[in-house]
């Protein structure tokens, strides 16, 4: 089975710019969760899609939003970047099931200039 | 406030040392996951352990989950350089609120050298 795809795998924006990362889960999950991680605050969660649906959201401001497709790949979306925002960016599937277990993608390493 | 204090943080040891790496909360969780990220890749799951007290063995590494579900352990006899990695454990919480959430420890660098 292929595993979680994220493109692009490099991003360079500028402050005020906007970009939207793509995640293409592994075939059959259902749930995709975006995370942010930087050497300050390490992994943090930003939110969850199922079926279409944002279940669970993270303490973020509203300038990071998502989606989700039919087919449950997923996008996310950044606005007016800011320096702070430079980090990697994972996506992760999985079964959404009782133990939740995550299963990443490589991520998207994004820096803000 | 970090939920899990993940300890130590770094950790430099020779070929052939064991290690054990901690990870404590004042949370209950019904389950938490062992990763391991090497430089530039996302997390790669090592295990999941779901009930308190249970041990699970992956070749030379042990994971241990607290009988309280609160706190967990790592442990690796005879560390090895492909061992190198940046090691996170993860809590997962039931309900609602938690779908597709993991808590993150700080992680643990570890470097096993030759």
């Amino acid at each position: 089975k292929a595993g979680v795809t994220q493109t692009p795998r490099y991003l360079i924006k500028t402050r005020g710019q906007q970009v939207t990362l793509s995640c293409s889960p592994i075939s059959g999950h259902r749930s995709v969760s975006w995370y942010q991680q930087t050497p300050g605050q390490g992994l943090q969660f930003l939110f969850e899609y199922f079926s279409e649906t944002q279940r669970n959201k993270g303490n973020f401001p509203g300038r990071f939003s998502g989606r989700q497709f039919s087919n449950s790949r997923s996008e996310m979306n950044v606005s007016t970047l800011e320096l702070g925002d430079s980090a990697l960016y994972l996506c992760a599937s999985s079964l959404a099931n009782l133990y939740n277990e995550q299963f990443f993608g490589p991520g998207t390493r994004l820096t803000v200039l | 406030t970090q939920l899990l204090e993940q300890s130590p943080q770094f950790l430099s040891i020779q070929e052939g040392e064991n290690l054990t790496v901690y990870c404590n909360s004042s949370s209950v969780f019904s389950s938490l996951q062992w990763y391991r990220q090497e430089p530039g890749e996302g997390p790669v799951l090592l295990v999941t352990v779901v009930t308190g007290g249970e041990v699970k063995k992956l070749k030379r590494l042990t994971f241990q989950f607290g009988d309280a579900r609160k706190d967990s352990s790592l442990h690796i006899t005879a560390a090895q350089p492909g061992d190198t990695g940046l090691y996170l454990c993860a809590g997962a919480k039931a309900g609602g609120t938690s779908y597709g959430k993991l808590t993150f420890g700080q992680g643990t660098i570890l470097t096993v050298h030759p």
